[in-house]
């Protein structure tokens, strides 16, 4: 498979359920990043990864808690979640590096469909 | 603080009219800017950036560092240009951040 892969598409969970979502990317890219996105917010950007190292989190709440075990896969693990936390949770990937052709471009995901109840 | 102004949440624009979708900007290191597209039932993917310089689709952009804006452009719309734009700033000299605006949702009216 090609591109940038997530699972699972949907996700309907308790606020007291733990659960996680995954990340993969196919591209040999060096940087992964989380976006939330919801119905009557912008795009935002929840947590970077340069390297396996993370690089920006986005005053991101501790019931989410991201994973990045290898410049391929990202993880963000899901505990005790709030209803307003129903999105539609992104990830992308792009080879960090400057100003050359392709870089700092990112490739979307389709998204994971998060529902709390 | 970084931020992108989309201030028009849904543009309607009849056939073969002109097109421009607005993008403001506020940062104070050296922006690297960006419009992503997402058709109907699609992903989110680019459509151009500022450095490439070049048309996709018959859109072109801008970088107006003066005004601070990179407008996107076409002389002449067509029915699948309608979608979801977003206009994307890159913060890539200090903390590797990428934000978006709000996004315009463009409808090219028959």
């Amino acid at each position: 498979e090609t591109g940038v892969t997530q699972t699972p598409r949907h996700l309907v969970m308790g606020m007291t359920n733990k659960k996680s979502l995954k990340c993969e990317q196919h591209l040999g890219h060096n940087a992964m990043y989380w976006y939330k996105q919801s119905a009557k917010k912008p795009l935002e950007l929840m947590f970077v990864y340069n390297f396996k190292e993370q690089t920006e989190n986005n005053s991101v709440p501790s019931r989410f808690s991201p994973e990045c075990p290898n410049s391929s896969h990202l993880f963000l693990h899901l505990h005790t979640l709030q209803p307003e936390d129903s999105a539609l949770y992104l990830c992308a990937s792009s080879q960090r590096g400057g100003r050359v052709t392709g870089a700092n471009v990112l490739t979307f995901g389709a998204g994971s469909r998060l529902t709390v109840l | 603080a970084q931020r992108v102004t989309q201030p028009e949440k849904l543009l309607s624009v009849f056939k073969g009219a002109p097109v421009e979708l607005k993008c403001n900007y506020s940062y104070s290191g050296s922006p690297e800017l960006f419009w992503y597209v997402q058709y109907s039932r699609q992903r989110l993917q680019l459509l151009l950036r500022h450095i490439s310089r070049e048309s996709i689709k018959g859109f072109t952009a801008d970088l107006n560092k003066g005004e601070t804006s990179f407008h996107l452009k076409k002389p002449f719309a067509q029915e699948e240009d309608s979608a979801m734009y977003y206009c994307a700033l890159g913060c890539m000299n200090r903390d590797d951040k990428i934000i978006f605006g709000k996004g315009t949702r463009l409808h090219i009216l028959p």
